[in-house]
């Protein structure tokens, strides 16, 4: 499986971005690159996801390196809300329904 | 849109009895995935099910079993419980060739 590197814990002020960043040295032309997160006491919850270009949704956004060996999703204002665990996933596009396979993901604390 | 429902919320077993969890996939959705999530880890792929057949399959031993209905709702049978099956188990719902997975908030199984 091709494997992503996120910091274990990061801490933002509120009302501040937050830039999350992983690794993926390994990805191969048809990954793509997914983010979702875990709020305490639930399941994940998906982010947001893209290929090669930077994207944009009402969540997050998500910055792609030129050589896509590694990614950044941006919060835009942090609240208390957004203290979560994100996980950054690869998935192969045209391998089926393949699962996510998930890392230990980023713990992200968001302080008052 | 109704989201991923899982039953019941929280568990107590007995090591070496079975256990049987339960999952209602989003309206619409079609495949069905099964995770495990220790403490202090991400989610472990346990199976998944498209039309009712097992379609993938994580590392997991054979004890742990699972149905999908024609309404897509899904089954995860654990027989001969251990101690280390303790731990979060979620049901996630999808498209076949859809982009994201639908998590359910999880059923907390501990065995003692």
């Amino acid at each position: 499986d091709a494997k992503t590197t996120q910091p274990n814990s990061m801490e933002s002020n509120e009302e501040e971005p937050v830039h999350l960043p992983c690794n993926h040295s390994t990805i191969s032309g048809t990954d793509y690159i997914h983010w979702y997160r875990q709020l305490p006491s639930q399941g994940p919850e998906y982010v947001i996801h893209g290929l090669t270009s930077n994207v944009n949704n009402r969540m997050a956004s998500l910055a792609i390196a030129e050589d896509r060996k590694s990614s950044t999703l941006i919060l835009h204002r942090a609240t208390l809300r957004d203290a979560a665990v994100y996980y950054c996933i690869l998935r192969d596009h045209y391998s089926g329904n393949t699962p996510l396979v998930f890392g230990k993901g980023t713990r992200l604390s968001v302080i008052a | 849109e109704t989201g991923v429902t899982q039953s019941p919320t929280h568990l107590i077993k007995t090591r070496g009895q079975q256990v049987t969890l339960r999952c209602s996939s989003q309206s619409g959705h079609n495949t069905v995935s099964w995770y495990q999530q220790a403490l202090g880890q991400g989610p472990q792929f346990i199976f998944q099910y498209y039309r009712e057949e097992e379609n993938g399959r994580g590392n997991f031993p054979p004890r742990f079993s699972g149905l999908q209905f024609p309404n897509y709702s899904s089954e995860l049978n654990v027989n001969a419980l251990e101690l280390d099956d303790s731990a979060l188990y979620l049901c996630a719902s999808s498209l076949v060739g859809g982009a994201g997975y639908t998590f359910g908030s999880g059923t907390r199984l501990t065995v003692v």
